[in-house]
C-alpha cells in the first residue's frame, strides 16, 4: 500500500541537540510538506519542496532545516536554535504543489518533546 | 488579516443525528475548499474538496457545503456513529497562493 511514513513516533530532545525527523513516501509524489501542530491549533506550515534538491520556507521556519535529496526522502531537522520545539510534526505530500484540486496525504506524525 | 475559524468547542451529539460543523474564513478568495478527518495520534485523513463554484458535495453520510458569499463552508455528517468521533479541519487555498492554510480544528464526539 502506498503512503507515507513518519519515524520515530516519539523523540525526545536534550537542550542544545538537534534531531532529526524522518519522512518517506512511495506515492511517486513530486510536492512534500511539513506541519507542525500544536494542541487546539491548526497545521501550521515550516517547510515544502516542489522537486528533489528544492525546497521552500513556510511560516516558521525558523530553527528548522530539510534537504529533498531523493524524491521520497524529506528529512526534517529541528535545531538547537528552535527554543520550542515540542509539538506533534507531520509530514505531508501530494502529486504537484499548487496542482488544482489535490488533496495531501499525511504520515501519522513524530511527537517531540523536550528531556 | 486573513483567518480561517473553526469552532474550538468539541461538539457533542447523539447517535444518529446529524452533526453540523462550521468553517469561516476571512480575506481568502479560495479556489477550493478540502475538510480532513484527524483521529488522536494521527495524522489528517483527506475527506472532501468542494470547489468555489460548486454549492454542494456529498459522499455517502457526508455532506459539504460552501457559500463564498457567506465565506462559509459546511459540513455534516448525517446519521452519525460513535466511529465518527474525531477531530475535523477545514483548509483552504487562496486562488492567489499555492499552500493550503488549515483551520484548528472542531472536535466531534458522537455519544451512543
Amino acid at each position: 500500500d502506498g503512503g507515507i511514513t513518519q519515524s520515530p513516533k516519539y523523540l525526545f530532545r536534550k537542550e542544545g541537540q538537534n534531531v532529526t525527523l524522518s519522512c518517506e513516501q512511495n506515492l511517486n509524489h513530486d510536492a512534500m510538506y511539513w506541519y507542525r501542530q500544536d494542541p487546539g491549533q491548526g497545521l501550521r506550515l515550516i517547510y515544502y519542496s516542489q522537486i528533489v534538491n528544492d525546497f521552500q520556507k513556510g511560516d516558521i521556519a525558523e530553527g528548522y532545516s530539510v534537504s529533498r535529496e531523493k524524491k521520497e526522502s524529506f528529512p526534517l531537522t529541528v535545531t538547537s536554535a528552535q527554543k520550542n520545539p515540542t509539538a506533534f510534526y507531520l509530514c505531508a505530500s501530494s502529486p504537484q504543489v499548487g496542482g488544482g484540486n489535490q488533496p495531501q496525504h499525511f504520515g501519522d506524525g513524530t511527537r517531540l518533546s523536550i528531556l | 488579516s486573513q483567518k480561517i475559524e473553526q469552532n474550538s468547542e468539541a461538539l457533542n451529539i447523539q447517535e444518529g443525528k446529524t452533526a453540523t460543523l462550521t468553517c469561516n474564513y476571512t480575506n481568502y478568495s479560495p479556489a477550493y475548499l478540502q475538510w480532513y478527518r484527524q483521529d488522536p495520534g494521527r495524522g489528517p485523513v483527506f475527506l472532501l474538496l468542494i470547489r468555489e463554484n460548486e454549492k454542494e458535495k456529498r459522499k455517502e453520510r457526508l455532506k459539504v457545503t460552501f457559500d463564498t458569499t457567506l465565506k462559509q463552508s459546511l459540513f455534516h455528517i448525517t446519521a452519525s456513529q460513535p466511529a465518527d468521533s474525531a477531530t475535523y479541519l477545514c483548509a483552504l487555498k487562496n486562488n492567489a497562493g499555492n499552500m493550503l492554510t488549515f483551520g484548528g480544528g472542531t472536535r466531534l464526539m458522537v455519544k451512543p
